[in-house]
């Protein structure tokens, strides 16, 4: 079973910041098969990053992801007031299709 | 547009069961593989279970096997969690999701196990 593990816990950083969110696995993700979803209080999550580095459609270019093997991180250039929330890697590579247990980037 | 529409969730007692559904629209259902996910209040995001396309082949979470079936129906664009043994672990907003490259989440329905 692939862990997942992110870090920060918590994110407090200001608008027109830039924000950089880390998700470590315990064993590789082949075929760079990482998403990284998006979630508000009250809403669903949302796909933001698939692919490790692709963003989903209607994704701004802001929102950006890098990585390979067990290193993967979600980089968000310039923070908008909309892009507080918690924020969620998630590993498809083999099951369980196991989450980290989020980072919250707050204001 | 696309859309994936929860129902069924609601309060039922521990050892109860419940059905979940999962109503497709706005994409071509059978192309894709199928997945639950469930919040827990306050939680993060736990994985629980994949269907293939055409429902041939199946993965569990450790948390629901024996205890929860996906299942689906093409021709309806449905998705099903057939979930039985209920515990008070199991209350959660129950999601649905297709396959995680396209990334379309339903907005969530609330299974509240309590006596």
């Amino acid at each position: 079973e692939i862990v997942l593990t992110q870090s920060p816990g918590t994110l407090s950083l200001s608008p027109g910041e830039r924000a950089t969110l880390s998700c470590r696995a315990s064993q590789s993700v082949s075929g760079s098969q990482l998403a990284w979803h998006q979630q508000k209080p009250g809403q669903a999550p949302r796909l933001l990053i698939y692919g490790a580095s692709n963003r989903a459609t209607g994704i701004p270019d802001r929102f950006s992801g890098s990585g390979s093997g067990t290193d993967f991180a979600l980089t968000i250039s310039r923070l908008e007031p909309e892009d507080f929330a918690v924020y969620y890697c998630q590993q498809y590579d083999r099951a369980p299709y196991s989450f980290g247990q989020g980072t919250k980037v707050e204001i | 547009q696309v859309q994936l529409v929860e129902s069924g969730g609601g309060v039922v007692q521990p050892g109860g069961s419940l059905r979940l559904s999962c109503a497709a629209s706005g994409f071509s259902f059978s192309g894709y593989g199928m997945h639950w996910v469930r919040q827990a209040p306050g939680m993060g995001l736990e994985w629980l279970t994949f269907l293939t396309q055409d429902g041939s082949y199946k993965e569990d979470a450790d948390s629901v096997k024996g205890r929860f079936t996906v299942s689906r129906d093409n021709s309806k664009n449905t998705l099903y969690l057939q979930m039985t043994g209920l515990t008070v672990e199991d209350t959660a907003v129950y999601y649905c999701m297709t396959q995680v490259a396209v990334g379309y989440w339903g907005q969530g329905t609330l299974v509240t196990v309590s006596s």
